[in-house]
């Protein structure tokens, strides 16, 4: 069973540029999450979709956003990058159960890097 | 929201043990630990849910006490392979579920 799959690995943008990471979630789980992760800071939440609807919502600017497609696929987009943007941007699915208590799983990451 | 990790760094010889706890201000259904290794993707460890439980895995176990919104991972005779960041991952509801992880714990073990 394929795990977690993100694409691109490794990107650089310059600021003021927008950037879109995907994400391919396990076969059969209908949930995907997005984090960022800096040095310091762990893994910020940005948001939560399932079944195409965002469900929560992190912290982040509005420049942070992200959809999800009928196959589960998810993709995450930047705009207007700033600095701050580098990160690890990490994509994590669980099975479609709503209860608490799933296990998630997480992709390897895209790693952006804004100059 | 962020839960909050201690300690945030400790180094350990081969075969000590080690404790890294994991404290959240919001009432918790579930918590999460995951370790990650320098440019992987963090780990799945245990989930523990509410009740108390402690679960185990090899040598590492933990502890979830929900009136106290904490929790403690827990690792027995330590060994070269658990070196890595340690994450807890908090499972909140806030019109839905999700989980918000800590700064991490860096561990390093040394022969």
């Amino acid at each position: 069973k394929a795990g977690v799959t993100q694409t691109p690995r490794y990107l650089i943008k310059t600021r003021g540029q927008q950037v879109t990471l995907s994400c391919s979630p396990i076969s059969g789980h209908r949930s995907v999450s997005w984090y960022q992760q800096t040095p310091g800071q762990g893994l910020q939440f940005l948001f939560e979709y399932f079944s195409e609807t965002q469900r929560n919502k992190g912290n982040f600017p509005g420049r942070f956003s992200g959809r999800q497609f009928s196959n589960s696929r998810s993709e995450m987009n930047v705009s207007t990058l700033e600095l701050g943007d580098s990160a690890l941007y990490l994509c994590a699915s669980k099975s479609h159960d709503p209860a608490p208590g799933n296990t998630i799983y997480f992709g390897e990451g895209s790693w952006l890097t804004v100059v | 929201q962020q839960p909050v990790q201690s300690p945030q760094a400790v180094i350990l010889r081969e075969g000590e043990d080690a404790v890294i706890n994991c404290s959240s201000s919001k009432a918790l259904y579930s918590v999460h630990w995951y370790r990650q290794k320098h440019g992987e993707a963090p780990v799945f460890l245990m989930i523990l849910l509410k009740g108390g439980e402690q679960k185990g895995h090899e040598k590492i176990s933990a502890s979830f006490n929900e009136k106290k919104q904490q929790s403690s991972l827990y690792l027995t005779a330590s060994q070269l392979s658990y070196s890595g960041t340690y994450f807890c991952g908090t499972e909140i509801y806030t019109g839905g579920f999700k989980t918000i992880f800590g700064a991490g714990t860096r561990l390093f073990v040394k022969a």
